[in-house]
C-alpha cells in the first residue's frame, strides 16, 4: 500500500468549474506540500501545511491532521491551471527536507 | 533571484556512457535531493546530502553517485550501471527555519538513453 494516495489521477473540467484534488496518507507527517507541475517538468511549490488552511489567490489548501487527509482546492479554474498537481510530506521523524511524493493528479481545464 | 539551477534542460546520450547532471543552489540550503520519475509513478529519492561532503542512498540508489564538496552544488552520475536510465530528474533543496522545512525545486533534467 502507497503511503500517500491522491485521487483523482485524471480530472478535466470546464473552465470556471470549483476544482478539488484529494490526499490521503498513512503516516505521522510534519508537513504536507502541494507541489504543481507544468508540460516542461518543472515543479513549483504552491503550499506546505502542517495544519489548518491556506489560501493563495484562487487556491486553497486544508489538512486534517487526525483524518491524515489534505484537499487542495482551485475556485473560479482556468485553462492555465491545467497541470499535474502533486501532493508530497515530510515523514514525522525522518530527514528534514526527504519528501514521500503521491502519484499526482493530471488536471485539464477546457475553455 | 535564489533558485535551483539543474541543466541541461534535456540529455541525450548513447547506451553505456556515465553522464552527470548538474544542480545548483544559491539558496544557502544545507539540504539536496536528487528525484527521479517515470511516467504514471511519483518521485522517487534517489540520494540526499544534509551537509557538505556527507550523502545518503535514498530507495533507488543503484547505478548512479553523488558528490557534495560545495554547499552549493550536488552533481548526479548517471552510471552504465543504471539499467533503465531514461527518466526525469529533479533536484531539490530544502532549509529548516524555526521547525518548518521548505523545499525548493528545480525544472528537471530529462534524458534520453538511446
Amino acid at each position: 500500500k502507497n503511503e500517500v494516495e491522491q485521487s483523482p489521477q485524471n480530472l478535466t473540467a470546464q473552465e470556471g468549474e470549483f476544482i478539488t484534488i484529494n490526499c490521503s496518507y498513512s503516516v505521522g507527517i510534519s508537513a504536507l506540500h502541494w507541489l504543481q507541475q507544468h508540460p516542461g517538468g518543472g515543479i513549483v511549490s504552491l503550499f506546505m501545511l502542517s495544519s489548518g488552511k491556506k489560501k493563495h489567490g484562487r487556491l486553497i489548501a486544508t489538512i486534517n491532521i487526525q483524518e491524515k487527509h489534505s484537499s487542495l482546492h482551485i475556485t473560479a479554474s482556468h485553462p492555465r491551471d491545467s497541470a499535474v498537481y502533486i501532493c508530497a510530506f515530510n515523514a514525522g521523524g525522518t530527514s528534514y527536507g526527504k519528501l514521500t511524493f503521491g502519484q499526482g493528479t493530471i488536471l485539464t481545464v477546457h475553455p | 533571484d535564489g533558485g535551483i539551477t539543474q541543466s541541461p534542460k534535456y540529455l541525450f546520450r548513447k547506451e553505456g556512457q556515465n553522464v552527470t547532471l548538474s544542480c545548483e543552489q544559491n539558496l544557502n540550503h544545507d539540504a539536496m535531493y536528487w528525484y527521479r520519475q517515470d511516467p504514471g509513478q511519483g518521485l522517487r529519492l534517489i540520494y540526499y546530502s544534509q551537509i557538505v561532503n556527507d550523502f545518503q542512498k535514498g530507495d533507488i540508489a543503484e547505478g548512479y553517485s553523488v558528490s557534495r564538496e560545495k554547499k552549493e552544488s550536488f552533481p548526479l552520475t548517471v552510471t552504465s550501471a543504471q539499467k533503465n536510465p531514461t527518466a526525469f530528474y529533479l533536484c531539490a533543496s530544502s532549509t529548516r527555519d524555526r521547525g518548518r522545512t521548505e523545499a525548493f525545486f528545480g525544472q528537471g533534467t530529462r534524458l534520453t538513453v538511446v
